[in-house]
């Protein structure tokens, strides 16, 4: 089944920092994929989506490519703040409902 | 995006009771799913939440323990039944589909989530 692998935390960084949080799937067909972002206390947030290949999806400065060739989606950041903290998870939707990564969580220090 | 709110919150509860949680969403939506997520985990799909028709429970879950209810296109109910200390956890309705221009097929909203203790 379809299923998303993404990189073990925690994750550490000073502030301005550049992140990159690793997330690769598996699928058949053509997903859409998605980042969350689930800041400490809160809900679940949609942060941002890619729905085909090459597509790059954006918000508050994150940026994430869709690669079919490496089946991947990493999440980029160029300059992270310490509101940045928060659980990032990287998720796929193809025919089924989403399918989650097991979430990254990040730490910023000022 | 929709707006979507869950009750209770919160709740503490002991072993053996059961815990009735609601999801109103403020648009009519096509598919709403129910999620857990335990301490320190992911999400995991438990059900899909179908209007007028007994709810799709994913491996592991079952109707017995979980059963849930879609009386219209806006609401759900999920109970967790005879509660353990392992049901402590987080839980969440999401929704997705077609409802006017607030919702793609491909996107899924999530609620606040209900945050579960088990005594």
């Amino acid at each position: 089944g379809d299923s998303v692998t993404q990189m073990e935390g925690p994750v550490t960084l000073s502030e301005e920092a550049f992140l990159t949080i690793n997330c690769t799937y598996t699928a058949t067909g053509y997903p859409s994929l998605f980042w969350y972002v689930q800041y400490p206390g809160e809900g679940l947030q949609l942060l941002l989506k890619a729905t085909k290949a090459d597509d790059k999806g954006s918000n508050k400065g994150f940026e994430a490519t869709y690669r079919k060739e490496t089946t991947s989606f990493h999440l980029e950041k160029g300059s992270v703040q310490v509101s940045d903290s928060a659980v990032y998870f990287c998720a796929l939707k193809g025919n089924t409902p989403l399918v989650f990564g097991k979430g990254t969580r990040l730490s910023v220090i000022a | 995006s929709a707006v979507i709110s869950q009750k209770p919150s919160r709740d503490i509860c002991q072993r053996g009771t059961s815990l009735t949680i609601q999801c109103q969403v403020d648009s009519q939506v096509t598919m709403m799913f129910w999620y857990r997520q335990q301490p320190g985990q992911s999400l995991t799909l438990i059900a899909t939440a179908n209007q007028g028709s007994e709810a799709t429970y994913e491996s592991g879950f079952v109707i017995d323990k979980f059963p849930i209810s879609r009386p219209n296109l806006t609401f759900s109910t999920l109970t967790v039944s005879n509660m353990s200390p392992e049901d402590s956890s987080i839980y969440l309705c999401s929704v997705g589909g077609l409802a006017g221009d607030k919702i793609t097929y491909n996107e899924q909203f999530f609620g606040p989530g209900t945050r579960l203790t088990v005594l």
